[in-house]
């Protein structure tokens, strides 16, 4: 079964500052992963997603993650915080099987300070 | 607008009257799932159809139904519920397309609270 670890419940950074969002995955066959955003009150939108064509994957609003088979990583970044990325991001994988079911982590609470 | 709608956003109610959230798609999307989210545990997949009158359990089915009548509906129904079901519910669809790669659009999401 596959799985997936957030490192970091909470990350606070300044507006300017990188913003790295840990996530590893566990999966026995090749996984597709994705990173999700939620603002408050709102659903999940999705950011990106890995489709096994490219390993450093450009997603919306400055986000890009790199796939990095070797350590089973997907981590999320951005070269500069802005203040509207204050959310929480959580980073889902799904394996090839009709359920489709998106196995996610616990989420991290981005916080941006002026 | 392409969207996935869920009613009500709020609800709050007591053990044991049962109660229906519904969950509508307009992009005529064959795969739809129903998600909880509670803290620190994401969000776990409930119950999940590939199409009408196909659905099948998720990760965390019990105390939960569905029914897939129609392609764009596809709503969650708590017999009896109780207090554990306190959660805030998603409803998601897809394309079946073939690909385990189609995007999976979420509703807003329902905060359920059960006295």
């Amino acid at each position: 079964a596959q799985s997936v670890t957030q490192l970091g419940s909470h990350v606070s950074v300044s507006e300017g500052a990188l913003v790295l969002l840990r996530c590893n995955y566990s999966s026995s066959v090749p996984p597709y992963l994705f990173w999700y955003v939620q603002y408050p009150n709102q659903g999940l939108q999705l950011l990106l997603k890995y489709t096994s064509a490219a390993t450093l994957v450009k997603g919306i609003n400055g986000f890009e993650a790199e796939f990095k088979k070797s350590e089973t990583s997907f981590h999320l970044t951005k070269p500069s915080a802005h203040m509207s990325d204050a959310a929480e991001y959580f980073c889902a994988v799904r394996v090839d099987t009709g359920r489709r079911a998106l196995t996610f982590g616990s989420g991290t609470r981005l916080q941006v300070q002026p | 607008e392409a969207q996935v709608t869920q009613n009500p956003r709020y609800l709050i109610t007591v053990t044991g009257k049962k109660l229906t959230v519904t969950c509508s798609q307009n992009m005529n999307h064959e795969y739809m799932s129903w998600y909880r989210q509670d803290p620190g545990l994401g969000l776990r997949q409930i119950y999940y159809s590939m199409n009408v009158e196909v659905t099948d359990k998720g990760d965390v089915p019990e105390g939960y139904k569905v029914s897939r009548k129609e392609k764009r509906n596809f709503p969650l129904i708590l017999e009896s519920p109780s207090p554990n079901q306190t959660s805030l519910y998603f409803c998601a669809s897809s394309s079946s397309g073939g690909t385990s790669t189609d995007t999976q659009y979420f509703g807003p999401g329902t905060r359920l609270t059960v006295l």
